[in-house]
Parts: structure tokens; C-alpha cells; sequence
């Protein structure tokens, strides 16, 4: 089982939908979960983190974290065409370990 | 400008040359990364440096080698380069914690 599991997609929602990007961990040792975006030809930045199990919101972004589950989750509302990228998860001990992404398309 | 600069930003390389990707960073930082990204493989650590005199081996190190110039220098060499190191490659600073990382815009090396 690898270490963190996350479907390449590609996801392709129309305009002002929520997404939810999902990923999966196998290590319960993880303290933070981080979600970066990557723009085409850019590197990846990070959009958010949460530290240990609970919500975090920032505008229209929702990362969730179930450390029962081993499941995280970053949710985006009112969906926009300028969030058009790849979404990488990422879980943290000594270094990280990311996700291979999901690339999102908000069709307009 | 910007906080993490890779040159060249395109490298077209034959078999067997060796090739060397340099990262500068003024964050400020201690820690610096090097990553490589494949489709379908996502992002894959290389080696990663704590301080200026702490080299440590990533996930995939074999065919690699690097220098920590100073604290804000980096720089990765291919020694023989082959055709399956062709990626994108990113270099990459954080502070102690770790988890909050600053990426370079990346090079393209295409290995023929």
C-alpha cells in the first residue's frame, strides 16, 4: 500500500460547482496535512495546511482532515476557471510525502 | 524577483554527458530540496540538505549527486545522464517546520 493515494483525475466541473479533491494515507504518524496547487509550467505552492484532525477554512477553500479514516479532504466553492490546476496533497513527519495530484478543470 | 530561481529553466542533454541544475534562493532559508515530477509518478525527493554541511539521500538519490554551495545554493548533477532521468525538476526551501515549502518554477531536462 503506498503511503498516499490520490486519483489523477482529471475532474472537469462546470463553473460555481463545489469540488471535492479526496486523498488517502496509509501512516498515522502524519502531524500535518498540506495541500498544494500547481499551476501548468509552475512549481507547486502551498494553498493550505492543517495540523492534526479537524477543519480549516480559508475563503472558498475547506481542507478536512479524518485521522480515524486516514482520509483528507480539500473542498472549493463557487468553483472559478482561474482554479484550473493540479491539486497535490501532502502529509509531513521528518520530510513530505506528496500525492501524485489532481488536475481540476472548472469549465466556464 | 523571485524567492527561488532555477537555471536553465530547458536542458536538452545527450546520453552520457554530465549536467548540473543550480538553485538559488533568498528566503533565507536552511532547508533546501531537490524534486523530481514524472506524469503519473508525481513528485519524488531527491536528496534534501538541513544546513549547509547536512546532505541527506531521498526516495530516488541513484544517478544523482549534489552540492550545497552556501546556505542559499544547491545544485543537483546528472554525472552520465540517461534518457529515464527526462523530467521536470524542482528545487525547493522550507524553514525548521518543514511543511510549508517554496518551489522553484522548475527545469524541463530532456535526456536523448
Amino acid at each position: 500500500q503506498k503511503e498516499v493515494e490520490q486519483d489523477p483525475g482529471p475532474l472537469s466541473v462546470p463553473e460555481g460547482a463545489i469540488v471535492s479533491l479526496n486523498c488517502t494515507y496509509s501512516n498515522s504518524a502524519f502531524q500535518y496535512f498540506m495541500w498544494y496547487r500547481q499551476y501548468s509550467r509552475k512549481g507547486p505552492e502551498l494553498l493550505m495546511y492543517t495540523y492534526s484532525s479537524g477543519n480549516k477554512e480559508d475563503g472558498r477553500f475547506t481542507a478536512q482532515v479524518d485521522k480515524s479514516s486516514k482520509y483528507i479532504s480539500l473542498f472549493i466553492r463557487d468553483s472559478q476557471p482561474s482554479d484550473s490546476a493540479t491539486y497535490l496533497c501532502a502529509m509531513s513527519l521528518d520530510k513530505i510525502i506528496f500525492g501524485k495530484g489532481t488536475r481540476l478543470h472548472i469549465l466556464p | 524577483d523571485a524567492d527561488v530561481t532555477q537555471t536553465p529553466r530547458n536542458r536538452i542533454t545527450k546520453t552520457g554527458k554530465r549536467i548540473m541544475l543550480e538553485c538559488s534562493q533568498t528566503k533565507g532559508h536552511d532547508r533546501m530540496y531537490w524534486y523530481r515530477q514524472d506524469p503519473g509518478l508525481g513528485l519524488r525527493l531527491i536528496y534534501y540538505s538541513f544546513d549547509v554541511k547536512d546532505i541527506n539521500k531521498g526516495e530516488i538519490s541513484d544517478g544523482y549527486s549534489v552540492s550545497r554551495q552556501a546556505q542559499a545554493k544547491f545544485s543537483l548533477s546528472l554525472e552520465s545522464a540517461i534518457p529515464n532521468q527526462t523530467a521536470l525538476y524542482f528545487c525547493a526551501t522550507s524553514d525548521f517546520k518543514g511543511f510549508e515549502q517554496y518551489f522553484g518554477p522548475g527545469t524541463r531536462l530532456t535526456v536523448t
